[in-house]
């Protein structure tokens, strides 16, 4: 989508590497969230950032960790990698409160 | 804990038809309940949103019902197209200190047939 993009796109990695995603944004919008969609569980969040520096996981956060120094980017890393981290992880901006989110369109992330 | 169900997993419509998938949630504290739409390969995409002071909101062929004493809001979509083949998701969220996270349902795959 205009304004937010993730990279790579499609990334396979071998198990116990550490890989980073990166979701780019210029909305400006002080929210970003990282989500894993696998199915039968729809979307659950990650991680979110609601300014620089400020973090804070979700209900799927375990193996994962973020970072965020500038407003644009917010990059997840997988410490090392499990096949369990098989998915497809979206970035999301929003303007908060109750605004509803922008995605970007995903990084598929295959770990052998 | 799965704070949104959404059902059913999958919808196979007609043509013409119409397309109806449904979410329950559970915490009293939610305040917008938004649907998204996503096609294969892309992110998904604000459909339309309802608050809960009002029980439905209609943009053109898609509606919100929402029943707050029930806990469960569905989205109708009238006159199902070819195009309208997605997967859907619901989702809910408060205001306040909970930075617009958005609690999402599991999603319902909608085929509609020509």
């Amino acid at each position: 989508d205009a304004g937010i993009t993730q990279s790579p796109r499609h990334k396979v990695t071998e198990t116990g590497t550490p890989v980073t995603l990166r979701c780019h944004q210029t909305e400006n919008h002080r929210y970003m969230y990282w989500y894993r969609q696998d199915p039968g569980h729809g979307l659950r969040l990650i991680h979110y950032s609601y300014g620089v520096k400020d973090t804070d996981k979700g209900e799927v956060s375990d193996g994962y960790s973020v970072s965020r120094s500038k407003t644009e980017d917010f990059l997840l890393t997988l410490e090392s990698a499990t096949s369990s981290q098989t998915s497809v992880y979206f970035c999301a901006i929003s303007r908060g409160g109750n605004y509803g989110y922008t995605f970007g369109s995903g990084t598929r992330l295959t770990v052998v | 804990q799965q704070q949104v169900k959404q059902s059913p997993q999958s919808l196979i419509v007609q043509k013409g038809g119409i397309s109806i998938i449904n979410c329950a949630y559970e915490n009293t504290a939610f305040d917008y309940f938004p649907w998204y739409q996503q096609f294969p390969g892309k992110g998904p995409a604000l459909l339309i949103a309802i608050r809960p002071d009002v029980s439905e909101k209609k943009e053109g062929r898609f509606t919100i019902s929402f029943n707050k004493s029930a806990k469960q809001f569905s989205l109708h979509i009238m006159d199902s197209q070819p195009g309208d083949s997605a997967t859907y998701f619901c989702a809910a969220s408060f205001g306040g200190t909970s930075y617009g996270k958005l609690t999402f349902g599991q999603g319902t795959i909608l085929t509609v047939h020509p």
